[in-house]
């Protein structure tokens, strides 16, 4: 089944403490992002990659790392989360970039920082 | 800044109402996305249209290039609809612009 997936589902952790929010996808798409949704404020970019080793910034990268060191996998790094960092997070691929292309999302990860 | 802008935020129909969703945006596009999000938080997208007019059951999407607009039509709603529907826009650079959701409740 074409999916995306995201672990964990859901983190609570406390400020400062690393963590890794891992995504994965088994369409090989190679366009790959992160979003953030907040209420009131909507869904917004954090990071995206046009292929392996390609990242570029969203409307919202600070305080947040990603690598993509293999087609599949875009995993989001927050170094020492805060509690602004609290929301809820979704992945998402698409075939080439969102020009022209459906966007798949993952199932999101909520995250609470204490 | 808001590059997109969603009317109404929230939507309330009787079973069997058309309902008309509107989006404006403000930055050059290469397209524009409709997204539906159900209760359980996960995202779908419904449509992606650059010009014109597209249909997906009754579901109905089009865009205006020149006036910058979209709206999403839904015709004999259903209660299965409830859900919050989200404009998005992508651009050349591959950044993509959010509209904050219309929520749409309907009754039975």
């Amino acid at each position: 089944e074409a999916q995306v997936t995201q672990n964990p589902r859901y983190l609570i952790t406390v400020t400062g403490k690393k963590l890794t929010v891992t995504c994965s996808q088994n369409m090989n798409h190679e366009y790959m992002s992160w979003y953030r949704q907040d209420p009131g404020l909507g869904l917004r970019q954090i990071y995206y990659s046009m292929n392996v080793e390609a990242t570029d910034k969203g409307d919202v990268p600070e305080g947040y790392k990603v690598s993509r060191k293999e087609k599949r996998n875009f995993p989001l790094i927050l170094e020492s989360p805060s509690p602004n960092q609290t929301s809820l997070y979704f992945c998402a691929s698409s075939s080439q970039g969102v020009s022209y292309n459906e966007q798949f999302f993952g199932p999101g990860t909520r995250l609470t920082v204490l | 800044k808001n590059e997109v802008e969603q009317s109404p935020q929230n939507l309330t129909a009787q079973e069997g109402e058309f309902i008309t969703i509107n989006c404006s945006y403000s930055v050059g596009i290469s397209a524009l996305h409709w997204l539906q999000q159900h209760p359980g938080g996960g995202i779908v997208s419904l449509f992606m249209l650059s010009s014109g007019k597209k249909k997906h059951g009754r579901l109905i999407a089009t865009i205006n290039i020149q006036e910058k607009h979209s709206s999403l039509h839904i015709t004999a709603s259903h209660p299965r609809d409830s859900a919050v529907y989200i404009c998005a826009v992508g651009n050349t650079g591959n950044q993509f612009y959010f509209g904050t959701g219309t929520s749409l409740t309907v009754i039975p």
